[in-house]
């Protein structure tokens, strides 16, 4: 089956650099995405990696190993704005067409502290 | 970026009732959105993917008599609540995939959420 895993809770402290880590099952990978969810509201887009190796835009940074099948959401520089949830979402192709589904983790609550 | 409105952002209505929820795709044509509930920490659940011009899919458990979606055009589509009870009360998010973004991207774009009470 298809299956995310990531790690419920984080915290650390602002100006720090924090790695939010991503492990999945699934077969017909078709990308990874990395949204941001402050509480209360909707889902931000982040980054996506569909091959593997690193992704960098601005303070935030997402890697891919596609034979692992792992991810991680690197976050530079952290403010206390970042404290959100971060959610690892995972695609994949579900037959021989062009049909493909998103399947989402719990999501990682991260607290940026002073 | 592309960008998607959803009306009302905060809805409460009686037990019985019908509400219908908007998801607009403001800058780009969206021919697939979807329908997202979200409980109090826990992660998003796709209820139904919704095409422009036909039926829209829903996910094992999702009552498509309850939950009526309708994709006009491709920049609109409505989720309509109908007999709303309690138990449905929750944060309804809509999203918008932007397949012009090119490539295998096909990123969605959400968005900002309808928190529903139903009293």
């Amino acid at each position: 089956g298809q299956n995310i895993d990531q790690p419920t809770e984080m915290t650390a402290t602002e100006g720090a650099i924090v790695q939010i880590n991503c492990t999945y099952q699934t077969s017909g990978f078709n990308g990874l995405f990395w949204y941001q969810q402050h509480a209360g509201e909707a889902p931000t887009f982040l980054s996506y990696n569909v091959l593997d190796g690193l992704e960098e835009k601005g303070r935030f940074s997402s890697f891919l190993s596609r034979s692992k099948g792992y991810s991680y959401l690197l976050l530079k520089e952290l403010q206390m704005k970042d404290s959100a949830s971060y959610l690892c979402a995972v695609r994949f192709r579900i037959n021989a067409g062009n049909n493909r589904k998103l399947i989402w983790g719990l999501g990682t609550s991260l607290a940026v502290n002073p | 970026g592309a960008v998607v409105s959803q009306h009302p952002s905060r809805v409460i209505c009686k037990s019985g009732t019908s509400v219908k929820i908007e998801c607009r795709s403001l800058d780009f044509q969206a021919t697939t959105m979807f329908w997202y509930r979200q409980f109090p920490k826990q992660s998003l659940m796709l209820m139904a993917t919704s095409n422009e011009g036909s039926k829209a899919t829903y996910e094992q458990g999702v009552e498509k008599d309850k939950f009526l979606i309708n994709h006009a055009s491709l920049t609109l589509s409505t989720l309509t609540v109908t007999s709303a009870h309690p138990e449905d009360s929750s944060f309804y998010i809509c999203s918008a995939r932007d397949g012009t973004s090119g490539g295998s991207r096909d990123t969605q774009y959400f968005g900002p959420g309808t928190r529903l009470t139903v009293l």
